[in-house]
């Protein structure tokens, strides 16, 4: 089987840096998605890695090391519309064609 | 393009009663998908398709029936509602989903039903 694990809640302040992880136990996936949701909105495609290294979109970026079987999502200069859930997700290479979704992380930007 | 359409937006059923989700996309995707989203959970799969006519069981598809006649729209039908069914429904497409292997085709989503049953 598969399993994503993520820290539930993470809290910083109003232009820091702040490393969101997501460690996995899977035989074997395509790459590892990244997905924000605002309270009460629908979940918003962030980033992909399909090989390891650091994938950088603007304030965020993303890594994967399948070594390590972990990945993170680095958000920079927070900025308050930054708090949302963020997820998770890897495509299983067996088992049918599915994205597994990791619980998420909240994430509290303080002023 | 209005993306993913879901309906409707807010359902109160009592137990036993039988209804369906309607999602509607208009991006050509081949791939569409249900998850249902509970406090701390995360998204859970329930149902997903590859193309029109072919379906298959997501991680807890008990409960939930679903059907893909045209590439536009996957309905979610649950049989005979229970509390337990109590959640946020959502449904996403993709151009290809995990069909690409490597390549990314991201999951677009639409603003989900909220459904309690009582």
């Amino acid at each position: 089987g598969q399993s994503l694990e993520q820290p539930s809640e993470v809290t910083a302040v109003e232009g820091a840096i702040v490393q969101i992880n997501c460690t996995y136990q899977t035989s074997g996936f395509y790459g590892l998605s990244w997905y924000q949701q605002h309270d009460g909105g629908a979940p918003t495609f962030l980033s992909y890695n399909a090989l390891d290294g650091l994938e950088e979109t603007g304030r965020f970026s993303s890594f994967l090391s399948r070594s390590d079987s972990y990945g993170y999502l680095l958000l920079q200069e927070l900025q308050m519309k930054d708090s949302a859930s963020y997820f998770c997700a890897v495509s299983p290479r067996t088992g049918g064609f599915k994205t597994i979704f990791g619980a998420g992380t909240r994430l509290f930007v303080k002023a | 393009n209005a993306g993913v359409t879901q309906t409707p937006k807010f359902q109160v059923l009592k137990t036993g009663q039988s209804m369906t989700l309607q999602c509607a996309q208009d991006m050509n995707h081949e791939y569409m998908s249900w998850y249902r989203q509970d406090p701390g959970m995360g998204l859970r799969l329930i149902h997903y398709s590859v193309g029109a006519g072919i379906t298959d069981q997501g991680e807890v598809p008990n409960g939930y029936n679903v059907s893909r006649s045209t590439t536009e729209d996957f309905p979610l039908r649950l049989l005979s509602a229970a509390p337990s069914q109590t959640s946020v429904y959502f449904c996403a497409s993709s151009y290809s989903g995990p069909l690409q292997g490597p390549y990314n085709s991201p999951l677009h989503f639409g603003n989900g039903t909220r459904l309690t049953v009582t």
